[in-house]
């Protein structure tokens, strides 16, 4: 049962432009939500990350937009940079739990 | 600050064996949470240790356990291995179990033949 749903395997952007990358989630106690980076070898890096009783949170060229009525989170990086190819996995989590439950990610490339 | 380490990087265990993973914290973390990444999958959570005391299991079976020491290092035990035990596995670790600023550790790869 995967609460967290991320269904794009893959995006390719044009550096300088926007990337936009999605994330949907079914368990409504979820009020807290992250973003990582995750490059091969490597293990997942914190990049971003909003609760629920904000709808944006900005972060130097990161944005994440949340949606709780669409149960729907997006992370938008602009300008996008060869720098920023990587898989990317958002992670969501209820105020009472102490796990987070993540998406399948994202493999963006930013072609030069 | 040192991060997250884990050891070994990969392992290559016997179906049927049994196998310990190591992490060791970043420096003045006492929460540490383990994950389970297969292949094409996002991470699932294992368990979660804070002060040496599990504080929290995912949906998996009792053959996968773990310790958390005073010095806020800990092990990954899993016994009976089976084929889909294959994964990446990764520690996390925070400040308290109210912060989730987690650091990741690069993983142990585990491959069960």
């Amino acid at each position: 049962d995967q609460q967290v749903k991320q269904n794009s395997p893959s995006l390719s952007v044009q550096e300088g432009r926007i990337s936009i990358l999605n994330c949907d989630y079914t368990n409504s106690m979820f009020d807290y939500f992250l973003w990582y980076k995750k490059y091969p070898a490597e293990g997942p890096t914190f990049l971003i990350s909003i609760s629920s009783i904000k709808d944006k949170n900005e972060d130097g060229r990161f944005t994440v937009f949340l949606n709780k009525s669409a149960k729907h989170l997006s992370l938008h990086i602009v300008p996008s940079q060869p720098g920023d190819s990587a898989v990317y996995f958002c992670a969501a989590s209820a105020y009472t739990g102490n796990q987070f439950y993540f998406g399948t990610g994202t493999s963006l490339t930013v072609i030069p | 600050e040192t991060g997250v380490t884990q050891s070994p990087t990969h392992l290559i265990k016997t179906r049927g064996q049994q196998v310990t993973l190591r992490c060791s914290s970043q420096s003045g973390h006492n929460t540490v949470s383990w994950y389970q990444q297969a292949l094409g999958q996002g991470p699932q959570f294992i368990f979660q240790y804070y002060r040496e005391e599990e504080n929290g299991r995912g949906n998996f079976p009792p053959r996968f356990s773990g310790l958390q020491f005073p010095n806020y290092s800990s092990e990954l035990n899993v016994n009976a291995l089976e084929l889909d035990d294959s994964a990446l596995y990764l520690c996390a670790s925070s400040l308290s179990i109210a912060n989730y600023g987690y650091t990741f550790g690069s993983g142990t790869r585990l491959t069960v033949v």
